[in-house]
């Protein structure tokens, strides 16, 4: 059964305090894996695709990364306004993505 | 720029009622989605459709039907409301389903509480 899982499951840093979250996962042939960053009160607003182990992508404070068994979303000097949960998702079998359920993080000024 | 667009954005209804989440796309995506978003339980698919005319279950189909009226629209029905299903639901799209690179885009989410 294809799974995704997220850690921590919530995250508070003081402005400016670097940090990883991590999505972990377990699917057959991997199709790619999607970063979303998600606001109270809205819909998930896609940030990044990683299709290929080794790959990094970045927007402004965040970066993401790509392993064969995991992917990390680092944020440098994060901001008040990163605040947010953070959603990662892995298409499986169905080439459907399974999201995982989200780091919340908390950047407190 | 509208991409997703969902209608109602908060609707209460009582036990046993029934009533439609409707959905429009305007990028001209193949694919469409139904999620439902719960505390601790992530996003779930309910339905979807790869393209027009067709509709396959999700992962949390019971309780629910859905219609695929054209390319834009896809909306998804409640023939008669339980309590378990108080939820966020979520429209998405995409370009194509089957794809390798297949990013999904989400309305802005519809909040319904069953009473």
């Amino acid at each position: 059964e294809d799974q995704v899982t997220q850690s921590p499951e919530a995250l508070r840093l003081q402005e400016g305090e670097s940090s990883s979250l991590n999505c972990s996962y377990t699917v057959s042939g991997l199709r790619g894996l999607f970063w979303y960053r998600q606001d109270p009160g809205k819909g998930p607003e896609f940030l990044f695709t990683l299709y290929s182990a080794g790959e990094e992508k970045e927007k402004e404070r965040l970066k993401a990364t790509l392993t064969k068994k995991e992917s990390f979303l680092h944020i440098t000097a994060p901001k008040p306004e990163d605040s947010a949960t953070y959603l990662c998702a892995v298409p499986g079998g169905s080439y459907i993505p399974t999201f995982g359920r989200g780091t919340s993080l908390i950047v407190h000024p | 720029n509208a991409g997703v667009t969902q209608t109602p954005k908060f609707q209460v209804l009582k036990t046993g009622q029934s009533m439609t989440l409707q959905c429009a796309q305007d990028m001209n995506h193949n694919s469409m989605y139904w999620y439902r978003q719960d505390p601790g339980m992530g996003l779930r698919l309910i339905y979807y459709s790869a393209s027009e005319g067709t509709t396959d279950k999700g992962e949390v189909p019971n309780g629910y039907n859905v219609s695929r009226l054209n390319k834009r629209e896809f909306s998804l029905r409640l023939e008669s409301a339980a309590p378990s299903q108080t939820s966020v639901y979520f429209c998405a799209s995409s370009e194509e389903v089957w794809q390798g690179r297949n990013t999904i885009y989400f309305g802005e989410g519809s909040w319904l509480t069953v009473v």
